[in-house]
């Protein structure tokens, strides 16, 4: 079955330089890299997606590239601040029938120092 | 709207009890999930129903049972609590199926088992 794997698991960056978080998935079938944001006691809520059929997709601060060849796909953050911190994953989902699960990376835990 | 709801947002209980986590969504979307938070691991899919009448086991469906009701309710029971069910307890739902598109979390459920 598929796999994502999310490196790093904490990563902590000074406020206003970028940060990387990186993610790699087993299944070729994958075809769906959504990225979730969840502040601390808070649910999780998506923050950018991006499809097979797309290499690179940017909104405002946040990009995500996808590697299809590597089977990897990374979220960039550019001009972090405070409320940026938080714990993020990455996941993947095949999505050719309703029968098909997304899988979650494990989390990266991200802290902005000020 | 609402969104996505759960009760109750807190448990504790003792080895051996039973209980049933309600979720609710507003959004007249069609597929409904139960994930398990625990430290480290990130979400993993217990159950999931991709439509009204449907439901599928996930990566951890052992210990667990869910019923759809209707398309707006889905709950998840524990027959027989064991410690190993600790965890933060989310549902989610989406418009579509498979996966592939955005999940509506709901607040969650923390569970302690004695």
């Amino acid at each position: 079955g598929e796999n994502v794997e999310q490196h790093p698991s904490t990563l902590s960056v000074q406020e206003g330089d970028s940060a990387v978080i990186k993610c790699t998935y087993s299944d070729s079938a994958s075809n769906y890299f959504p990225w979730y944001k969840q502040e601390l006691g808070k649910r999780p809520q998506l923050i950018i997606d991006i499809r097979s059929n797309v290499g690179e997709k940017k909104d405002q601060r946040i990009a995500v590239t996808l590697n299809k060849t590597a089977k990897h796909f990374s979220l960039h953050i550019t001009e972090t601040q405070p409320e940026d911190s938080a714990v993020y994953f990455c996941a993947a989902s095949s999505g050719y029938s309703s029968a098909s699960k997304i899988i979650f990376g494990s989390g990266t835990r991200l802290s902005i120092r000020p | 709207n609402a969104g996505v709801t759960q009760t109750p947002k807190f448990q504790v209980l003792k080895t051996g009890q039973s209980m049933t986590l309600q979720c609710a969504q507003d959004m007249n979307h069609n597929s409904m999930y139960w994930y398990r938070q625990d430290p480290g691991m990130g979400l993993r899919l217990i159950y999931y129903s991709a439509s009204e009448g449907t439901t599928d086991k996930g990566e951890v469906p052992n210990g667990y049972n869910v019923s759809r009701l209707n398309k707006r309710e889905f709950s998840l029971r524990l027959e027989s609590a064991a410690p190993s069910q600790t965890s933060v307890y989310f549902c989610a739902s989406s418009r579509l199926a498979g996966g592939t598109d955005t999940q509506y979390f709901g607040p969650g459920t923390r569970l302690t088992v004695l």
